[in-house]
């Protein structure tokens, strides 16, 4: 069964520690994402990686980092300066190539720093 | 730059009709749809390219005015699955040095 799987589903962490959020697709797919999202906000681009071993900031890349040694994976890290962390976080993936196709998001991870 | 979605929120009665626009301050090349409920992950509805091109799926259809660079999704017959957030994203006509963009959501209420 294809699809995209975050873990933790929801996420506690104490004020300056950094954070490492999963994402994992079996799609195959080529381009993957991690959207923040805050209420009355919609999603915001934090980063995006088109193909392996390659990567590039989003709308607000600051405080964040990401790795993309697999196709398969595409972690971010919130770190501790990231001034206001907690967010509903989004992992999406794309079959990619020249043009915007359907984006496939998982479930989500919840976190909230304390 | 976001897309401005408008409305903010809508409350319907099961069986009526919405309309959700989208508008961009960018030549566009395509706009996506999605739905998201509650604490879930968003669903793509449907994608919308440069051209004018109107889409259906089931009782939700939408159109692409690329002159005036707005989409609007049309809901007809409301059911009470259609509840949701509505998010637009946006694709600008020079790819390459721009992203997929979305708005900030309409949220849509349907009562029995």
């Amino acid at each position: 069964d294809g699809g995209i799987t975050q873990s933790p589903k929801y996420l506690f962490r104490k004020e300056g520690q950094n954070v490492t959020l999963s994402c994992e697709q079996n799609l195959n797919h080529d381009a993957m994402y991690w959207y923040r999202q805050d209420p009355g906000q919609g999603l915001r681009l934090i980063y995006y990686s088109q193909i392996v071993n390659d990567f590039q900031k989003g709308d607000i890349a600051e405080g964040y980092s990401v790795s993309r040694e697999k196709k398969e994976s595409f972690p971010l890290t919130v770190t501790s300066a990231q001034k206001n962390p907690t967010a509903f976080y989004l992992c999406a993936s794309e079959a990619g190539g020249p043009y915007y196709n359907e984006q496939f998001f998982g479930p989500g991870t919840r976190l909230t720093v304390l | 730059q976001q897309p401005v979605q408008s409305p903010q929120a809508v409350i319907l009665r099961e069986g009526e009709d919405a309309v959700i626009n989208c508008s961009s301050s960018k030549a566009l090349y395509s706009v996506h749809w999605y739905r998201q409920k509650h604490g879930e992950a968003p669903v793509f509805l449907m994608i919308l390219l440069k051209g004018g091109e109107q889409k259906g799926h089931e009782k939700i259809s939408a159109s692409f005015n690329e002159k005036k660079q707005q989409s609007s999704l049309y809901l007809t017959a409301s059911q009470l699955s259609y509840s949701g957030t509505y998010f637009c994203g946006t694709e600008a006509s020079n790819f390459g040095n721009e992203k997929l963009t979305f708005g900030t959501g309409t949220r849509l209420t349907i009562i029995p």
